[in-house]
């Protein structure tokens, strides 16, 4: 079973906050919860990751629900540049990350 | 420079031919994976490196596909004979730590005709 569920899709209007979220009712008490974005014909970017507490960085927020089983990345200005597939990613204490299927991030003008 | 280089970024291969990805990161990784991603889906984890020693293989078809990392840097996976199937983008990513950042390549896109 996947550790982490998405929805495929979403869409938003360009400099409108957007509201990822990621299921991830399996995860063990100890695995954080990454996210990273990929653009077409490249690998996938880092964008933040968290374990229980709330997360800022430049790039975004990351909410952990308080019973962890489920997380939501914000970018809190998208841009057109923002448009990607953003993964969702079970990260355990080996390293090991897990990769979801993603969601296709689009942004409107 | 690049965390991470790929070579090569594009291969076109027959099937039951033998292919094989290079995977070279800057120094000071200890965690190396190997993901395979299929058109539309997340990448799949392969093989995953701690130094030169695996620590997960479990994903990695062992008959026909192998992976190494002698120095315990660099990288690479080799697969014999192709298959059709096997057409897909080939990430590698390094970490320093547990649940820090990965850096990941650009990949390598294997066609198998």
């Amino acid at each position: 079973d996947a550790k982490t569920t998405q929805p495929n899709s979403m869409e938003s209007n360009e400099e409108e906050p957007v509201h990822l979220p990621c299921n991830h009712s399996t995860i063990s008490g100890t695995d954080y919860i990454h996210w990273y974005r990929q653009l077409p014909s490249q690998g996938p970017e880092y964008v933040i990751h968290g374990l229980t507490s709330n997360v800022n960085n430049r790039m975004a927020s990351l909410a952990i629900a308080e019973d962890r089983k489920s997380s939501t990345l914000i970018l809190h200005r998208a841009t057109l540049r923002d448009a990607a597939v953003y993964y969702c990613v079970a990260g355990d204490a080996g390293n090991m990350l897990t990769f979801g299927g993603g969601t296709r991030l689009m942004v409107k003008p | 420079e690049a965390e991470v280089a790929q070579s090569p970024r594009y291969k076109i291969t027959e099937k039951s031919q033998a292919v094989a990805f290079w995977c070279d990161p800057i120094s000071g990784h200890a965690t190396l994976y190997w993901y395979r991603q299929i058109l539309g889906q997340g990448p799949e984890l392969l093989v995953q490196f701690q130094d030169e020693s695996v620590v997960d293989d479990s994903q990695l078809p062992k008959d026909r596909f192998s992976a190494e990392r002698l120095k315990g840097v660099d990288s690479t996976l080799k697969i014999q004979p192709a298959e059709l199937g096997d057409s897909a983008m080939y990430l590698c990513a390094v970490s320093s730590r547990p649940n820090t950042e990965a850096f990941f390549g650009q990949g390598t896109r294997l066609t198998v005709v």
